[in-house]
């Protein structure tokens, strides 16, 4: 059964700093892997999308990793600010269907 | 953009009452999921649809049942509500396919139940 590892829980830092948030899954049959931003009492906002074909997606100071075979995905910010603070969450996409199965997220929080 | 949306930001309902959640997408998107996410137990798959009037269980799907009669809707129906489905519930869509079955989420709603 496939689980999916996010570490840290939680995590403070100041304003400025790169950071990375790990991912872990425990079947490399996956199709893709989903990151998420999460405010408080929203709904997810899709932040990346990498297919289990590529090996890396950017998008402004965002940048995620996938290593498919060690079952690993990492999202590094660069240049973190306070509007960063909220949780973030992977997912991986397995079977038919486009069936997600999330990580129960890490909670960023940017101070100035 | 897509937008996912859902009848109700806040619900507050007593125990033993029929509750419908209604998610209504605006982009022609085959699936459609129900999720609830708890404290400590993350986002768990309630059902999904992944086309009009099929539907199939998720995870946890004791207690709920859906509905899905136009591309565009779908509905959670909880038939008895009860104080353990006090939660926050996500609807989501994505296209169906080889695609890149990129999930787009609603607000959410927010159901207590006493």
């Amino acid at each position: 059964k496939q689980e999916v590892t996010q570490i840290p829980a939680a995590l403070s830092v100041p304003e400025g700093e790169n950071l990375v948030l790990n991912c872990s899954f425990t079947d490399s049959a996956i199709y893709n892997l989903q990151w998420f931003r999460q405010d408080p009492g929203k709904g997810l906002t899709s932040l990346l999308l990498i297919q289990s074909s590529q090996r890396e997606q950017t998008s402004g100071r965002l940048n995620a990793s996938l290593d498919k075979s060690s079952g690993r995905s990492t999202l590094y910010i660069a240049a973190s600010q306070p509007g960063d603070s909220a949780t973030y969450l992977c997912a991986v996409r397995i079977g038919g269907y486009n069936k997600l199965i999330f990580g129960a997220g890490t909670r960023l929080a940017v101070h100035p | 953009d897509v937008k996912v949306t859902q009848s109700s930001r806040y619900l507050v309902k007593r125990t033993g009452e029929k509750v419908f959640l209604e998610c209504v997408q605006d982009m022609d998107h085959e699936n459609m999921f129900w999720y609830r996410q708890d404290p400590g137990l993350g986002l768990r798959l309630i059902y999904f649809s992944y086309d009009v009037k099929m539907k199939e269980k998720g995870d946890i799907p004791e207690g709920y049942s859906v509905s899905r009669e136009k591309k565009e809707r779908f509905s959670l129906i909880l038939e008895s509500a009860s104080t353990n489905q006090t939660s926050m519930y996500l609807c989501a869509s994505s296209l169906s396919g080889t695609g890149s079955g990129e999930q787009y989420f609603g607000p959410g709603t927010r159901l207590t139940v006493t």
